[in-house]
């Protein structure tokens, strides 16, 4: 089945310096990739997304690249800003038993100094 | 929270007792998941429903159930609780988009068994 694994486990930045967090997955036939942001004490929330059939796609400060021959993904955060320190998780949508389920990285730990 | 309610939202409980986690959402959407989250695991899917009384297990299933008699309702239950089931449950929604499916999470519940 898929595994998906998520580096590093925590990252710490400089404020105005850039993050980069990657991903591997083993199903080649994984076709959607979310990046989700957790706050303390919230649930995930969604903030980015990429399709298997696009290479790049960015949204402000964020972007996040797909690598389907090497079969890893990264999220890059640019300018980091104190509000950017949270948990983040990476996921691979892969088909079982006739539904669509993500399988969840576990977890990088944002750390932005001031 | 994507129109997504989860009660309680805090509970402290003795080990042997049955307690029951209800998922309340607003968007009419197919697809309810139950995840719990513990540190190092990352988000582990419990049980997830695709309609209304079509429910399946996840990754990890063992001491709990689920229903789902309305759309908008989704309930896990502890038959009998135990100390490894102290952790924080997320519910999640999504609607089936083909291919995939974005998911949406409610604030979490914090579930501690004594």
């Amino acid at each position: 089945g898929e595994n998906v694994e998520q580096h590093p486990s925590t990252l710490s930045v400089q404020e105005g310096d850039s993050a980069v967090i990657k991903c591997t997955y083993s199903d080649s036939a994984s076709n959607y990739f979310p990046w989700y942001k957790q706050e303390l004490g919230k649930g995930p929330q969604l903030i980015i997304d990429i399709r298997s059939n696009v290479g790049e796609k960015k949204d402000q400060r964020i972007a996040v690249t797909l690598n389907k021959t090497a079969k890893h993904f990264s999220l890059h955060i640019t300018e980091t800003q104190p509000e950017d320190s949270a948990v983040y998780f990476c996921a691979a949508s892969t088909l079982m038993d006739s539904n669509y389920q993500l399988i969840w990285g576990a977890g990088t730990k944002l750390i932005i100094k001031p | 929270d994507a129109g997504i309610t989860q009660s309680p939202r805090h509970k402290v409980t003795e080990t042997g007792t049955p307690v029951t986690l209800r998922c309340h959402q607003t968007e009419n959407h197919r697809y309810m998941y139950w995840y719990r989250q513990d540190p190092g695991h990352g988000l582990r899917l419990i049980h997830y429903s695709y309609g209304v009384k079509d429910t399946d297990k996840g990754e990890v299933s063992d001491g709990y159930s689920v229903s789902r008699s309305k759309t908008e309702d989704f309930l896990l239950t502890l038959e009998s609780a135990t100390s490894s089931q102290t952790s924080v449950y997320f519910c999640a929604i999504s609607e089936d988009r083909g291919s995939y499916n974005e998911q949406f999470f409610g604030p979490g519940t914090r579930l501690t068994v004594l």
